[in-house]
C-alpha cells in the first residue's frame, strides 16, 4: 500500500521568511513518481513538480526547491524568501508502478504566510 | 500545455435534485479520467476511475448509485451526484490521463479547477 504523511497541518511564517515543507512517503515499490500540488483559496491545482524515484538529484526553481532523499523515504519541499501570494495548501503525492495513474495525496500543509 | 475544464465552477442545489459535472479534455484524449472528493481542509479523496466506453470503478466506500460516472467519449466525463443531499456538499475535481500508449505511473496528470457543491 501507498502512503504520504505531511506532518505539519498548519504553517505561519512572515514575508521573507524560507520556510520548508515537509513530505515522508511509503511505498514498497522501487518505481515511483513523487508530486507537489499548490491549492490556493480558488481550489484549483497547481502541478510544481514532478520527481521518478531513480532521479535524486536535488531540483531549483527560482525560489522553490526541492530534497529528494531516498534513505528517509523524503521529499522536502523549500520556499526561500516568501511571499503573501505563496499562501496555499500544498500537496506531496505519490504514484507507483503498483498503483498505475491513481495518485495518492498526504494531507496537506496549509502555508500562511504574513505581510 | 494540456487542458482539463470542469464545469459548472460552482453549485447550490436543493436536497433531493440531482447535479452533473462535467470534465473534458481540451486538447488531448484522455483514455482515463479520475473524479476526487475534497472536504474543508481535508486532503483530496479518490472517489472512482473511469475509463472510456467502460465502466467506472469506484473506491471502496462509494456508492455507485449515489455518483453516477459516464466516460462516453475521449475528452469527456460525468459525474452525477443523484437525489443529492446536504452531507454531499463538497469541493469534486476530476483529473485526465493523457493518451499516448498504456497509462501508467509515469503518464501526464492533468487536473480541472474543481466544482464546489452546495447542497441546501
Amino acid at each position: 500500500a501507498q502512503k504520504v504523511t505531511q506532518a505539519q497541518t498548519e504553517i505561519s511564517v512572515v514575508e521573507k521568511e524560507d520556510v520548508t515543507l515537509d513530505c515522508v512517503y511509503e511505498t514498497r515499490d522501487t518505481t515511483y513518481y513523487l508530486f507537489w500540488y499548490k491549492q490556493p483559496p480558488s481550489g484549483e491545482l497547481v502541478f510544481l513538480i514532478r520527481r521518478n524515484s531513480f532521479d535524486e538529484q536535488n531540483e531549483i526553481s527560482g525560489r522553490y526547491s526541492w530534497n529528494f532523499q531516498k534513505s528517509t523515504s523524503s521529499f522536502n519541499f523549500t520556499i526561500t524568501a516568501s511571499q503573501v501570494v505563496d499562501s496555499a495548501v500544498y500537496f506531496c503525492a505519490l504514484r507507483t508502478e503498483t498503483s498505475g495513474s491513481r495518485l495518492t495525496f498526504g494531507e496537506g500543509t496549509q502555508l500562511t504566510v504574513n505581510p | 500545455g494540456a487542458v482539463v475544464s470542469q464545469h459548472p465552477s460552482r453549485v447550490i442545489c436543493k436536497s433531493g435534485t440531482s447535479v452533473k459535472i462535467e470534465c473534458r479534455s481540451l486538447d488531448f484524449q484522455a483514455t482515463t479520467m479520475f473524479w476526487y472528493r475534497q472536504f474543508p481542509k481535508q486532503s483530496l479523496m479518490l472517489m472512482a476511475t473511469s475509463n472510456e466506453g467502460s465502466k467506472a470503478t469506484y473506491e471502496q466506500g462509494v456508492e455507485k448509485d449515489k455518483f453516477l460516472i459516464n466516460h462516453a467519449s475521449l475528452t469527456l466525463s460525468t459525474l452525477t451526484v443523484t437525489s443529492a443531499h446536504p452531507e454531499d456538499s463538497s469541493f469534486y475535481i476530476c483529473s485526465a490521463l493523457g493518451a499516448g500508449g498504456v497509462p501508467s505511473y509515469n503518464s501526464p496528470l492533468h487536473f480541472g479547477n474543481g466544482t464546489r457543491l452546495t447542497v441546501t
